[in-house]
């Protein structure tokens, strides 16, 4: 079966302290990798989608990596605007359109 | 990309009463997907709209309970019939847009839905 697990579930990070947030999926065919940001009381933002393993995409202070079984969401000197959760989503082979989503990392960052 | 509007963007409901949720997209598209948003909970898609064909249903959801319509390439509606409390969610409309060299997943702002 199709899985997605995000870790950690919360992160509070003081401003300018570096961290990474992990997204781990098992799938048996991948198309893609996505990660969006989610501000409390709004719909998901797009950042970025993986391809292949080895491929990074950076915006900003955020980068992400894929590998073969996870993915990470690097955070460089963040500040406290970087508040969010931030959720993965694959895309599998299996199907044509379904995206499966994880249940996100609720990141703080204190001033 | 795409932008996405929604309306209500949230109500209090009654139990046994339904809601109507309008997703409004600026460009025409032909899949749109609703999504639900349970507290703690990650996104699960309810159903693919696609204009001109019945919506197609996950598993776990009826059009009985959320029936869809998609008049045209840039609007579509949900609606939450005969409510309980445990409908109490948020519900996202998405698009499938051309983003970059891909097409990516947009999502509206989202509608809140409380049921008393």
């Amino acid at each position: 079966e199709d899985q997605v697990t995000q870790s950690p579930e919360a992160l509070r990070l003081q401003e300018g302290e570096s961290s990474s947030l992990n997204c781990s999926y098992t799938v048996s065919g991948l198309r893609g990798l996505f990660w969006y940001r989610q501000d409390p009381g709004k719909g998901p933002e797009f950042l970025f989608t993986l391809y292949s393993a080895g491929e990074e995409k950076e915006k900003e202070r955020l980068k992400a990596t894929l590998t073969k079984k996870e993915s990470f969401l690097h955070i460089t000197a963040p500040k406290p605007e970087d508040s969010a959760t931030y959720l993965c989503a694959v895309h599998p082979t299996s199907g044509t359109y379904k995206y499966i989503f994880g249940t996100g990392t609720r990141l703080k960052v204190l001033a | 990309s795409a932008v996405i509007s929604q309306k209500p963007s949230r109500d209090i409901c009654q139990r046994g009463t339904s809601l109507t949720i309008q997703c409004q997209v600026d460009s025409q598209v032909t899949m749109m997907f609703w999504y639900r948003q349970q507290p703690g909970q990650s996104l699960t898609l309810i159903a693919t709209a696609n204009q001109g064909s019945e919506a197609t249903y996950e598993s776990g959801f009826v059009i009985d309970k959320f029936p869809i319509s998609r008049p045209n390439l840039t609007f579509s509606t949900l609606t939450v019939s005969n409510m309980s409390p445990e409908d109490s969610s948020i519900y996202l409309c998405s698009v499938w847009a051309q983003g970059g060299t891909s097409a990516t997943q947009y999502f509206g702002p989202g509608t809140r839905l409380l049921v008393l």
